[in-house]
C-alpha cells in the first residue's frame, strides 16, 4: 500500500533563511509522481512543485527545490530565502501510475512559521 | 483565469438531513477529484472522474455518499442522512490529466460542512 509520512509537525525559521522539510514515501510502483502543496491560513491549497520518479534531476521552481533521494524513498522540500508569507502548512503527496487512478495520497503536513 | 469554484463555502445541516456540494472545475480540465479534510484524518481521497466518467470511488463511504458529474462544467457530491462525523472540509480539485500522462491537480477553496 502507498503511504506518505511527514515526521516534522512544525518548524520555525527566521526570515531569509533556508528551510528543509522532510517526506518519505512507500510504494511498490516503479513509476510514480511526488508533489508538494502549501495550505495557507485561509485554507487555500496551492500546488508548488512536482518530481517524476523517472527523472534524476531535482525539480526547482522559483525559491522551491526538491531533494529527491530515490533509494531512500525520500523527497525533501527546500525553501531558500524564506519570506513571512511562506508561513503555511506544507503537504507532501504522491500519485501512482500503475492503477490508472491518479488520486493523491497526502502526508500529515508540516506547519512552517517564518519569523521576522 | 478562474480557478476551481466550490459552492457553498459553508454549509450547516442537522443530523439526518441531506447535503449537496457543488464543484465547477477549471475550464478545459478533464479530471475532477473530491477529497475530504479533517483534523484527525487529514486529507483523504474520496472519488474522481475523468471526462465525466467515474474512474475511482475507492475512498467514498459505501453508504450515504454519492458523486456525479453530469457535464464537463460541474460535479456534485451528495451526502444523505448526514452524521456529525461527516463534518469536514470537502475539497474539489481538477487537472488537465490524460490517461497516459499525469498533470497536477488544482484545488478549490473547499466547502466546510458542519453537521449539528
Amino acid at each position: 500500500a502507498q503511504k506518505v509520512t511527514q515526521t516534522q509537525t512544525s518548524i520555525s525559521v527566521m526570515e531569509k533563511t533556508t528551510v528543509t522539510m522532510d517526506c518519505v514515501y512507500e510504494t511498490q510502483d516503479s513509476s510514480y509522481f511526488l508533489f508538494w502543496y502549501k495550505q495557507t491560513a485561509s485554507g487555500e491549497i496551492v500546488f508548488l512543485i512536482r518530481q517524476d520518479s523517472y527523472k534524476k534531476e531535482n525539480a526547482t521552481v522559483g525559491h522551491y527545490s526538491l531533494n529527491f533521494q530515490k533509494p531512500k524513498s525520500s523527497i525533501g522540500l527546500i525553501i531558500t530565502a524564506t519570506q513571512i508569507e511562506d508561513s503555511a502548512v506544507y503537504f507532501c503527496a504522491m500519485s501512482r501510475a500503475s492503477s490508472g487512478s491518479w488520486q493523491l495520497i497526502f502526508g500529515s503536513g508540516t506547519q512552517l512559521t517564518v519569523m521576522p | 483565469n478562474a480557478g476551481v469554484i466550490q459552492t457553498p463555502r459553508h454549509k450547516v445541516t442537522g443530523k439526518g438531513q441531506e447535503a449537496t456540494l457543488w464543484c465547477e472545475p477549471i475550464s478545459g480540465h478533464s479530471a475532477v477529484f473530491w477529497y475530504r479534510q479533517t483534523i484527525v484524518q487529514g486529507l483523504e481521497f474520496l472519488t474522481y472522474f475523468r471526462n465525466q466518467a467515474p474512474i475511482d470511488d475507492s475512498g467514498m463511504p459505501k453508504e450515504r455518499f454519492s458523486a456525479q458529474m453530469p457535464n464537463q462544467s460541474h460535479s456534485t457530491l451528495k451526502i444523505q442522512s448526514t452524521q456529525p462525523q461527516d463534518s469536514a472540509v470537502y475539497l474539489c480539485a481538477s487537472s488537465l490529466e490524460r490517461e497516459e500522462n499525469y498533470a497536477e491537480q488544482f484545488f478549490g477553496p473547499g466547502t466546510r460542512l458542519t453537521v449539528l
